[in-house]
């Protein structure tokens, strides 16, 4: 079964600052179907980035998807407060389940 | 603007059912598969199951082991979950999702609020 890793587990950083947040896959991702989702605290998630690279709409030019195959990459520039949340990353190729990797959590220092 | 409203969450023994509703709107129901994705509270999200526009394609996450069956009915834009056999392990927030394809492949664009499960004697 797909599993899908994220790094940090947490990742505390200052407003103005740029955050790289890391999902790697056990097995490649076909068609580099690899979501990225943020969750504000005590909010359901929302999409931000579709396609490993695709901003959703309403997503922040800020907000940058990079990657393919195994290893993806979630860059959030000119952090805000308003971005303290949890970042999950998602699978959704061929392969079923669509597993969710176990998360990363943003909070200012 | 796509809605998702969840229903029938609740306290429940373990061994016994529930059944999770969600009402659809604001998009054409049966062009999209529809999903189910739980999150025990404090903890990340889990996929639990996905359903295809026409409910030809069906799958569940393993931890499922018969005990969950998902359904739609496009005449009425909503999604089912019937939970049967629930354990306290099942305690978590139900999320109804949209799929972004008919056939469930693809991320999910947009989120219900969630409805809680609580299982527990």
């Amino acid at each position: 079964e797909f599993v899908l890793t994220q790094s940090p587990g947490t990742l505390s950083f200052s407003p103005g600052e740029r955050a790289t947040l890391s999902c790697r896959a056990s097995q490649t991702v076909s068609g580099d179907s690899l979501a990225w989702y943020q969750q504000r605290p005590a909010r359901a998630p929302r999409l931000l980035i579709y396609g490993a690279s695709n901003r959703a709409t309403g997503t922040p030019d800020r907000f940058s998807g990079s990657g393919s195959g195994t290893d993806f990459t979630l860059t959030i520039d000119r952090l805000e407060p308003e971005d303290v949340a949890f970042y999950y990353c998602q699978q959704s190729g061929n392969s079923l389940p669509h597993t969710f990797g176990q998360g990363t959590r943003l909070e200012i220092k | 603007e796509v809605q998702l409203v969840e229903s029938g969450g609740g306290l429940v023994q373990p061994g016994r059912s529930l059944r999770l509703s969600c009402a659809a709107s604001g998009f054409t129901f049966d062009d999209y598969a529809m999903s189910w994705v739980r999150q025990v509270p404090g903890k990340g999200l889990e996929w639990v199951t996905v359903i295809s526009w026409n409910s030809d394609l069906i799958a569940y996450a393993g931890f499922v082991e018969g005990r969950f069956t998902i359904s739609r009915d496009n005449a009425k834009n909503s999604l089912y979950l019937q939970m049967n056999s629930l354990r306290p392990e099942d305690t978590a927030s139900y999320f109804c999702t949209k799929q972004e394809s008919a056939m469930g492949r693809g991320h999910i664009d947009a989120w219900g609020q969630g409805t809680m499960v609580t299982v527990s004697a």
